[in-house]
């Protein structure tokens, strides 16, 4: 089992629509969780830290729960910018990051 | 403000040649660094990390070092490249647990 898993993907949606990535991951003594976007061809950047108790950003919204190990990112109102590949990253301890493959979405017009 | 320097941007090396990249970060002391390589169309391989000066983990056997002579500079190496090397070369930085900021990058073609 990898360590730190997401959905396949490709995801392609309208504008405007919501849409939900999943993580999972296997480490139960993880520390600290994040979501990043990555455009083609560039470096990943952070999109927000997951908090035990979720928290939202604008249209994003991250949850954890610890319990089953499960990471999600809602995005609302979709736009054609939010195109992107976005990566779940877990880390274990200090100094031990692990990365998803990545969810790709495409937003439409 | 902490900022994250790489270079070159793009790289093309014949097979068999020497690699070097550098990486510094600026703003900050005593950083955990990373490097990271990406394959086209694949997800992000860990290949180093590093909690301080001298000190190197390594993820992957492979023809690929690093080394960390000063605190906030981190250098990726090869002797000798080989096709299976090309790929997008990402170096990182992070203070303990909290969020991991990345550097532009390298393109690495080996020809």
């Amino acid at each position: 089992r990898k360590e730190v898993e997401q959905d396949p993907g490709p995801f392609n949606v309208p504008e405007g629509a919501t849409v939900a990535f999943n993580c999972t991951y296997s480490n139960s003594a993880s520390q600290s969780f994040f979501w990043y976007r990555q455009d083609c061809r560039k470096e990943p950047k952070l999109l927000m830290s997951v908090y035990s108790s979720g928290n939202e950003d604008g249209r994003f919204t991250a949850q954890l729960n610890r319990a089953s190990q499960y990471i999600s990112l809602l995005i609302r109102d979709s736009k054609l910018s939010d195109s992107a590949t976005y990566l779940c990253v877990v880390n274990i301890w200090e100094g031990d990051m692990r990365f998803g493959a990545g969810t790709r979405l495409t937003v439409k017009p | 403000s902490q900022t994250i320097h790489q270079w070159p941007a793009t790289l093309v090396q014949p097979v068999g040649s020497p690699l070097s990249l550098e990486c510094t970060v600026e703003g900050t002391s005593n950083p955990n660094l990373y490097w990271y390589r990406q394959a086209a169309g694949r997800g992000l391989q860990l290949l180093f990390y590093s909690v301080g000066i001298g000190q190197i983990s390594s993820e992957v056997p492979q023809n690929l070092s690093a080394s960390r002579p000063q605190d906030r500079q981190f250098i990726l190496s090869s002797k000798k490249l080989l096709l299976s090397d090309s790929g997008f070369y990402l170096c990182a930085w992070t203070r303990g647990a909290y969020e991991q900021y990345f550097g532009p990058g390298t393109r690495l073609t080996v020809t």
